[in-house]
């Protein structure tokens, strides 16, 4: 069991640049979720995909955003158009379908926008 | 809309001291509860979770949690803690496997 990975782990961009993610689940995890941290605050949703699916999107995620997981096993997390706004860390985790569905997380990514 | 919070932001205690921190949510129907822990510099961890059965959870590194039905409560409690047990506490809320809801994190310092 390897862990969940994201790359890179450090994104420093200017306002208006295109910025790619990726994240690496859990070999037999199914599922996928995105996730956006910022100081002070919890993890807050924006997407999960099971297998190749994406199941569920919060209205955080505006029409800049767009994630990807097109053969079920890595994910992609594009943003377009990037604001000083965008400024966070963005957290990937997995968990499997069945059972108890404990997600793990990974270390994350942190973009700057300047 | 559901929702998680968590009762205190900073705490910080003494070496041997004991730790409760608190945690409530606002969800109807069934809900999984954790609590997530993330040392400096480190990725967030489990540190346990409920999904059903005994109210009373036991999770890594002697910490455990209860909940609690009647107060929507899910309290983190450890009996002893240590200079290593400071990080930062997350409580978090889901249904049927889907999407985590997050507090805003319980920063802790244990003074040595």
């Amino acid at each position: 069991d390897t862990g969940v990975s994201q790359d890179p782990r450090h994104k420093i961009t200017k306002r208006g640049q295109n910025v790619t993610f990726r994240c690496d689940p859990i070999s037999e995890h199914n599922r996928l979720y995105w996730y956006r941290q910022t100081l002070g605050q919890g993890p807050e949703f924006l997407t999960y995909f099971q297998n190749e699916a994406q199941l569920e999107k919060s209205r955080l995620l505006s029409d800049r955003f767009s994630a990807e997981r097109p053969k079920g096993s890595f994910s992609t997390l594009e943003i377009q158009r990037t604001e000083q706004g965008d400024s966070a860390m963005y957290l990937c985790a997995s968990s499997r379908q069945l059972g108890h569905y404990e997600q793990y997380f990974g270390p994350g990514t942190r973009l700057t926008v300047t | 809309a559901q929702s998680v919070s968590q009762h205190n932001h900073h705490v910080i205690l003494s070496e041997a001291a004991s730790l409760e921190l608190g945690c409530n949510y606002s969800y109807g129907g069934t809900v999984n509860l954790f609590w997530y822990v993330q040392y400096p510099g480190q990725h967030l961890q489990l540190l346990l979770k409920y999904f059903s059965g005994d109210p009373l959870v036991k999770g890594i590194k002697g910490f455990e949690a209860e909940f609690i039905k009647s107060k929507f409560s899910f309290n983190l409690r450890k009996p002893s803690v240590q200079w290593s047990d400071t990080a930062e506490y997350f409580c978090a809320a889901s249904q049927y496997g889907n999407k985590l809801v997050f507090g805003a994190g319980t920063i802790l310092r244990v003074k040595s």
